[in-house]
């Protein structure tokens, strides 16, 4: 079975633009959340979706964004970036919605913001 | 305000040794502790998890420790091994919430 897979892996871009990052879950895998990992703040939470709804939001500015398609497949935008935002963004998937279960990691997209 | 509290920020342990790692949280509303490990580039992994209704957990190498009353939980690696070298986030979820919060995380290098 496939893992989770990020899109792209690594990218640079420039203060003021914005950036949109994919994730496609693990077949059958309805749930998907996203982080953000930083060598200061660890590992935060983003956001949470489940069957195209936004379930939890973490704390972050409305410059973070997301989406989830029927097929389970989810992105995140963020907007007019700063130098901070600069992080490994890491989505993982569930098995199941709202029942403790295991996160299942991608490795991530690196974002450089210069 | 960090919900889990992550101890130590580095360890070192030689070959065979254990390496323990320590984490703290204040809400009681947690019901399920999980640890990860992370290699280099790679995305964290689910090493062991624990529901607070016992107060140990064991596979293989690694145990997790849980005291309730004191809101605290470890993780306990026996015979550690160079390739253990990672870093291991602990964290925490509330029973109805599919969000975690995550420990600042340990960088353990076991030393052959």
């Amino acid at each position: 079975k496939a893992g989770v897979t990020q899109t792209p892996r690594y990218l640079i871009k420039t203060r003021g633009q914005q950036v949109t990052l994919s994730c496609s879950p693990i077949s059958g895998h309805r749930s998907v959340s996203w982080y953000q990992q930083t060598p200061g703040q660890g590992l935060q939470f983003l956001f949470e979706y489940f069957s195209e709804t936004q379930r939890n939001k973490g704390n972050f500015p409305g410059r973070f964004s997301g989406r989830q398609f029927s097929n389970s497949r989810s992105e995140m935008n963020v907007s007019t970036l700063e130098l901070g935002d600069s992080a490994l963004y890491l989505c993982a998937s569930s098995p199941r919605g709202g029942v403790p279960g295991e996160l299942f990691f991608g490795e991530g997209s690196r974002l450089t913001v210069l | 305000q960090q919900q889990v509290k992550q101890s130590p920020q580095s360890l070192i342990v030689q070959k065979g040794g254990i390496s323990i790692i320590n984490c703290a949280y204040e809400n009681t509303a947690f019901d399920y502790f999980p640890w990860y490990q992370q290699f280099p580039g790679k995305g964290p992994a689910l090493l062991i998890a624990i529901r607070p209704d016992v107060s140990e957990k064991k596979e293989g190498r690694f145990t997790i420790s849980f005291n309730k009353s004191a809101k605290q939980f470890s993780l306990h690696i026996m015979d550690s091994q160079p390739g253990d070298s990672a870093t291991y986030f602990c964290a925490a979820k509330p029973y109805n919430f599919n969000k975690f919060y995550f420990g600042s995380g340990t960088k353990l290098n076991v030393k052959p």
